[in-house]
């Protein structure tokens, strides 16, 4: 089974600054996805990595896959209270997503 | 609304109990999963069907069971149920891993 790593578990800042969550994993991925998820509902997906170096951007989100695929970065500059929420990532393995155990992110006013 | 249906979304068992939670897309997906949620621990899949007919044990298996019961539903039973088994329950639906899951929005279930 792979192992992810994602860190920091937690993390509060002020809105208008940035920051950067990480994904890690010994193992080499086929593809990674990172989910966003809000209090009382399901995880929603916000974008898929395939490729080694690949680099996805949504809005002031920034997505890297790394060049080995064994790790990746979701980056959000200028951070706005909407942004508060559940982040996770999650390796494709066979027939299923294994998960890693989340960055809870709080953007204060 | 195109999307995955779980039912209940609360429930409180005494230990022992049995119950079942109910999943159903209806976007055609091929492949359909469980997984439960607990505090610092992400997402465990307890069980998957790949596809119609047939389904596979995960990571955490131990106390459940699954019925795929056609293409659209995917039930999972708690036979007797433990405090251990306290937890957010979550059901996905995928027409392919590569393109992500679909979740709906939980079962929270207490065991007392």
């Amino acid at each position: 089974t792979q192992l992810l790593e994602q860190s920091p578990q937690f993390l509060s800042i002020q809105e208008g600054e940035n920051l950067t969550v990480y994904c890690n994993s010994s193992s080499v991925f086929s593809s990674l996805q990172w989910y966003r998820q809000e209090p009382g509902e399901g995880p929603v997906l916000l974008v898929t990595v395939v490729t080694g170096g690949e680099v996805k951007k949504l809005k002031r989100l920034t997505f890297q896959f790394g060049d080995a695929r064994k790790d990746s970065s979701l980056h959000i500059t200028a951070a706005q209270p909407g942004d508060t929420g559940l982040y996770l990532c999650a390796a494709q393995g066979a027939q299923k997503l294994v998960f890693g155990q989340g960055t809870r992110l709080t953007i204060n006013p | 609304n195109a999307g995955v249906t779980q039912t209940p979304k609360f429930q409180v068992l005494k230990t022992g109990q049995s119950m079942t939670l109910q999943c159903a897309q209806d976007m055609n997906h091929n492949s359909m999963y469980w997984y439960r949620q607990d505090p610092g621990m992400g997402l465990r899949l307890i069980y998957y069907s790949a596809s119609e007919g047939t389904t596979d044990k995960g990571e955490v298996p131990n106390g459940y069971n699954v019925s795929r019961l056609n293409k659209r539903e995917f039930s999972l039973r708690l036979e007797s149920a433990a405090p251990s088994q306290t937890s957010v329950y979550f059901c996905a639906s995928s027409p392919l891993v590569l393109y992500g899951y679909t979740f709906g929005s939980g079962t929270r279930l207490t065991v007392v």
